[in-house]
């Protein structure tokens, strides 16, 4: 069964706190991303991982960053969250030369 | 800036109408372009794609035309039916390390009413 699992489905921070967004595919893909997504904007890339500890940035990477230590898991930090960080994220993850992006449920942040 | 664009950020038709998205790119060098569908509170689906090698694809009720030229592609929903009701959102990229990096557009809400 293909699938990107991302936890936890809602979280509500402080500002200032550090926030761990995880996310998990079971396809053996190669590449994963993580995006955010805001009324009227679309979805934003963050940052793209090509595979364990080959990491690249997004367009809006800024105030992120990720980690890649096994193929199947891609984490997404926020080291001291800012109000403006209020976002629902999205991981998704594809093979290496498929341009098919499969995405997890989303993760729906509420920074205070 | 954005580097892709739709015009619409919300469409209205009558069951059974056809419906033209638009998207406008600004790279060049995009060589993938793609539609996905997402409703509310779920995750974007891939809907249809094609490769910069052909300017048209087909798959059932839906069509993508490519216009590199004018770096423009477009989704033609042809029947539609209330279930097309959902937010699309259209993406380009270029092929980078084996794999696409997809920028997305800002999303056009179709709402087909019955």
């Amino acid at each position: 069964d293909m699938k990107v699992t991302q936890m936890p489905r809602y979280l509500i921070k402080r500002m200032g706190e550090n926030v761990l967004l995880e996310c998990g595919q079971d396809m053996s893909h190669e590449t994963m991303y993580w995006y955010r997504q805001d009324p009227g904007l679309g979805l934003q890339l963050i940052y793209i991982s090509y595979d364990v500890d080959s990491n690249s940035e997004g367009d809006i990477p800024k105030g992120y960053r990720v980690s890649r230590k096994k193929r199947e898991h891609f984490s997404l930090i926020l080291d001291s969250a800012k109000t403006n960080q209020t976002s629902v994220y999205f991981c998704a993850s594809s093979r290496d030369s498929a341009e098919t992006l499969y995405f997890g449920s989303g993760t729906r942040l509420t920074v205070l | 800036g954005q580097q892709v664009k739709q015009s619409s950020p919300s469409l209205t038709v009558q069951e059974g109408g056809i419906l033209i998205l638009n998207c406008d790119y600004e790279n060049d060098m995009f060589d993938y372009f793609a539609w996905y569908k997402k409703y509310p509170d779920n995750s974007p689906t891939l809907l249809i794609s094609v490769r910069s090698n052909v300017d048209k694809r087909e798959d059932g009720r839906f069509t993508v035309f490519l216009n590199k030229s004018g770096k423009h592609f477009s989704l033609h929903i042809t029947a539609s039916q209330p279930e097309d009701t959902a937010v699309y959102l259209c993406a380009a990229g270029e092929n980078q390390g084996g794999s696409a990096k997809l920028i997305f557009g800002e999303g056009t809400k179709l709402t087909v009413s019955s």
